[in-house]
């Protein structure tokens, strides 16, 4: 069975500093994806990032990048440049692979709180 | 450019009633998800289906049921509520297995 382990329930960081939001998963599957998404306090759900366990270069999105770590299964998240905008929940998710009952399943989360 | 509607966007229930959640999407996916939030939890799956007509078990199914007789649409339902049942629900598709999901605004219900 896979897991998602988010071991950090709350971060503080300082306006325009970098931060690093912890994710491990556990899984026997060589094939998977990994997905980063925010839940500001009006409760919607935001996709910011995707990993594919075969994908060699770390991805990134604007001032979000993952930091894959295959041999370590971990998919850690970088906001680099932290802006008040995104103080919230940050969830990391994952999905087995193609051909097999998909299940997209999530982490307990990190609240991230950004202060000037 | 809907997405993913989830009805209604609250509800109070009083033990023992059931309801039934609905879930459309209209960006043809073929994977949809039921999730309860409960703080400190994350996002725990209910059930989910990978296509019409299909349905499986999440972590925690005991107590709902699901039905998926058309694509874009995941019904939700609780036969008998619980206040254990109070969170709130969000509802999710997703094109394949490793595209983003699509989240409906989610359904905060209270059992009582």
């Amino acid at each position: 069975a896979q897991k998602i382990t988010q071991t950090q329930p709350g971060m503080f960081v300082q306006e325009k500093e970098a931060v690093t939001l912890d994710c491990t998963y556990d899984t026997s599957d060589q094939s998977y994806g990994l997905f980063w998404y925010k839940q500001p306090s009006s409760g919607e759900m935001i996709f910011l990032i995707y990993q594919g366990s075969y994908d060699e270069q770390n991805a990134t999105e604007g001032r979000y990048s993952l930091n894959f770590q295959k041999a370590r299964k971990s998919a850690n998240l970088v906001i680099s440049a932290s802006q008040l905008g995104d103080s919230a929940m940050y969830f990391c998710a994952m999905t087995r692979p193609v051909g097999t009952a998909s299940k997209l399943t999530f982490g307990t989360g990190t609240r991230l709180q950004v202060t000037l | 450019n809907a997405g993913v509607t989830q009805t209604p966007k609250f509800r109070v229930l009083k033990t023992g009633q059931s309801m039934t959640l609905l879930c459309a999407q209209d960006m043809n996916h073929e994977y949809m998800y039921w999730y309860r939030q409960d703080p400190g939890m994350g996002l725990r799956l209910i059930h989910y289906s990978v296509g019409e007509g299909t349905t499986a078990k999440g972590e925690v199914p005991d107590g709902y049921n699901v039905s998926r007789l058309k694509k874009q649409n995941f019904l939700l339902g609780l036969e008998s509520a619980a206040p254990s049942q109070t969170s709130v629900y969000f509802c999710a598709s997703t094109y394949t297995e490793n595209t983003e999901a699509f989240f409906g605004q989610g359904t905060r219900l209270t059992v009582v």
